[in-house]
């Protein structure tokens, strides 16, 4: 069974330039969503994607987009790059949107890093 | 909107001592309870969850116990392990309200031989 994983796992920006973080979920899993980890803080929750559409959207910009494809991989797209994007981005699979353990299954994160 | 709040780190233990971990939560609706691990250099991992009030969730070594009188869930562990050294986080997922997790702030973990 393969886990959820992501690329690049480092990339540094400049500030104003775009970046495409990228998701393979776990086998089997139809639900991906995206967090946003800063330095020495939790996890804050971006979006969700559920049968290629967004389905749940946390307290961030329009700038911060995404995309699910067919085979359930996922895309985070951030325009406009800013100083406080620097940060973990997380990446988290699970069977289905609703209901179940509810557990998350995540990836080990794309660190991006804007100057 | 659903919070959850936890003691704030670090914590330095040295090996076999007692682990309390304190977490309270904030939620609309009757969330799941959990609590995600981080090592050094790695994503997040679950460690256990609760999913109603009076639930105990346990694994390797650890145990919380989703308090509904007191939206607690704190974690803990009679002994340490240097292996143990992570960072800990408490979350709630409220599946009436939306599809997202809430996660606490993290609490450092530092266990010493």
């Amino acid at each position: 069974e393969t886990g959820v994983t992501q690329s690049p796992t480092h990339l540094i920006k400049t500030r104003g330039q775009q970046v495409t973080l990228r998701c393979s979920s776990q086998s089997g899993h139809n639900t991906v969503s995206w967090y946003q980890q800063a330095l020495g803080q939790g996890p804050q929750f971006i979006f969700q994607y559920y049968r290629e559409e967004e389905n749940g959207r946390g307290n961030f910009p329009p700038r911060f987009s995404g995309l699910q494809f067919p085979n359930y991989s996922s895309e985070l797209n951030v325009n406009a790059l800013e100083l406080d994007d620097s940060a973990l981005y997380l990446c988290a699979s699970r069977p289905s949107p609703t209901g179940g353990t509810g557990e998350l299954f995540f990836g080990e994160g794309s660190r991006l890093t804007v100057l | 909107g659903d919070s959850v709040t936890q003691m704030e780190g670090p914590v330095t233990l040295s090996e076999e001592a007692c682990l309390t971990i304190n977490c309270t939560y904030t939620a609309t609706g009757y969330p799941s309870l959990f609590w995600y691990v981080q090592y050094p250099g790695e994503g997040l991992q679950l460690l256990l969850k609760a999913t109603k009030a009076d639930d105990k969730g346990s694994n390797k070594g650890f145990e919380a116990t989703y308090r509904k009188e007191t939206t607690s869930f704190h974690l803990e562990k009679g002994s340490v392990q240097v292996s143990d050294s992570a960072v800990y986080f408490c979350a709630l997922s409220d599946q009436d309200y939306g599809q997202n997790f809430v996660f606490g702030p993290g609490t450092r973990l530092s266990v010493l031989p």
